[in-house]
């Protein structure tokens, strides 16, 4: 089992819609999350973190926690084709090496 | 202007050569980190420094080496006995264990 495992997609929804993306996490001791997105060939910019149960937002996004359920989201509302690109989940493993560790991606199109 | 920098872009090795990146940070940031980024793959670990003259392996650490002598540099030595170095390197740093990190440009290696 992946420590960080995200749906590689791609997801395709229409412009203006909800994209709504997922992470589950197998580290129960985790404490910090991270939704990075990554278009091709730059490297990854941090969009949210979150580190306490609930729904963060900001902006077009938002991040929500479930601790309980090891399952993190994003959710991006009007979505626009300049939302196409690869989003990165990462945790930080609750040990006392505070690794952090990223998800393979899930590809994100946003069709016009 | 604050950031994290690394160099070169782009770089070309011959097999059986030992090559060093570098990566520069002005954030006054205490943790940083290495990760291989290989095409349509997630982030894997290769070093991490929480301090100075302090490191930890990550989950690929074969291959590579490492040193923290200073709190705004990490280079990375990619030696002859990392048998698949061609990838796209990327480093970056945060203000600690287990906040929020930032990557650099990124480092593209083939071996030729």
């Amino acid at each position: 089992q992946k420590e960080v495992e995200q749906n590689s997609g791609p997801l395709s929804v229409p412009e203006g819609a909800i994209a709504s993306l997922n992470c589950t996490y197998s580290d129960r001791g985790s404490q910090s999350f991270f939704w990075y997105r990554q278009y091709s060939g730059k490297s990854p910019e941090l969009i949210m973190s979150i580190y306490s149960n609930g729904d963060k937002e900001d902006g077009r996004f938002t991040a929500q926690l479930n601790k309980a359920s090891q399952y993190v989201s994003l959710l991006i509302r009007d979505s626009q084709p300049s939302d196409s690109a690869t989003y990165l989940c990462a945790v930080t493993r609750g040990d006392s090496s505070y690794k952090l560790i990223f998800g393979s991606g899930t590809r994100l199109l946003v069709r016009p | 202007d604050g950031g994290i920098t690394q160099s070169p872009k782009y770089l070309f090795r011959k097999e059986g050569q030992n090559v060093t990146l570098s990566c520069e940070q002005n954030l006054n940031h205490d943790a940083m980190y290495w990760y291989r980024q290989d095409p349509g793959q997630g982030l894997r670990l290769i070093y991490y420094s929480q301090i100075v003259n302090d490191f930890q392996k990550g989950d690929i650490a074969e291959g590579y080496s490492v040193s923290r002598e200073k709190k705004e540099s990490f280079p990375l030595t990619v030696t002859s006995a990392q048998k698949n170095p061609t990838a796209f390197y990327l480093c970056a740093s945060s203000m600690n264990r287990g906040t929020e990190a930032f990557f650099g440009q990124g480092t593209r290696l083939t071996v030729v």
